[in-house]
């Protein structure tokens, strides 16, 4: 299994307040992710990095920020959070960017916002 | 609107039997799919994956199917097994892009 850690697993929370999800990875991997999954929605991509620092938005961006400050960490906040972060939130990574390597999914963190 | 589309939820299928999951895509540009098995509490797993410039790649009792003119990939799971019972998703990318993912189709495999 690929080396990928989340943290938290779980968390209940309150509107309005900030909400950090952390991802660690033990494989060196360049390209990290961060994915909601929701019903019917499947799993959507918020922010990607392409390298330490170097971090981009992908389709359900708004609402949520990133950073990458070493290869290994991927942090996911929620400034304010709302009800509809609601959520099933996973961190992926791939040695391989823009869709030609394989992505290895790590366990998931669900947020409830109240 | 969603450029890669599973429109079948959820798919009983009896032990044994042939599991065909179904996938649908907008972009005619897509030139790399694959499918990942998502256990409850557990995180997608990577399954199989097929490029655009073939029409079948098979691992196991997976083969994928790709049929470009018709924008439609399937899955077919042959023999079903119980274990085989899981939600999957199809994911679809344009070299250079990431990944789309379908909505997901939970199969039930029933012994």
């Amino acid at each position: 299994d690929a080396g990928i850690t989340q943290s938290p697993r779980h968390k209940v929370t309150e509107t309005g307040t900030p909400v950090t999800l952390r991802c660690h990875q033990t494989e060196n991997h360049r390209y990290m992710y961060w994915y909601r999954q929701d019903p019917g929605h499947g799993l959507r991509l918020i922010h990607y990095s392409y390298g330490v620092k170097d971090t981009d938005k992908g389709e359900v961006s708004d609402g949520y920020s990133v950073s990458r400050s070493k290869t290994e960490d991927f942090l996911l906040t929620l400034e304010s959070a709302t009800s509809s972060q609601t959520s099933v939130y996973f961190c992926a990574i791939s040695e391989q960017g823009g869709g030609t390597g394989e992505l290895f999914f790590g366990e998931g963190s669900r947020l409830t916002v109240l | 609107d969603q450029q890669v589309k599973q429109n079948s939820p959820s798919l009983s299928v009896q032990e044994g039997r042939i599991s065909i999951l179904n996938c649908d895509y907008t972009n005619s540009m897509f030139d790399y799919f694959l499918w990942y098995k998502k256990y409850p509490a557990e995180g997608p797993t990577f399954l199989i994956s097929i490029s655009s410039i073939k029409d079948k790649n098979e691992d196991g009792r997976f083969t994928v199917f790709l049929n470009k003119s018709a924008k439609h990939l399937s899955l077919h799971i042959v023999p079903s097994q119980p274990g085989d019972s899981a939600v999957y998703f199809c994911a679809a990318s344009l070299y250079g892009q990431n990944f789309v993912f379908g909505p997901g189709t939970r199969l039930s495999v029933l012994p």
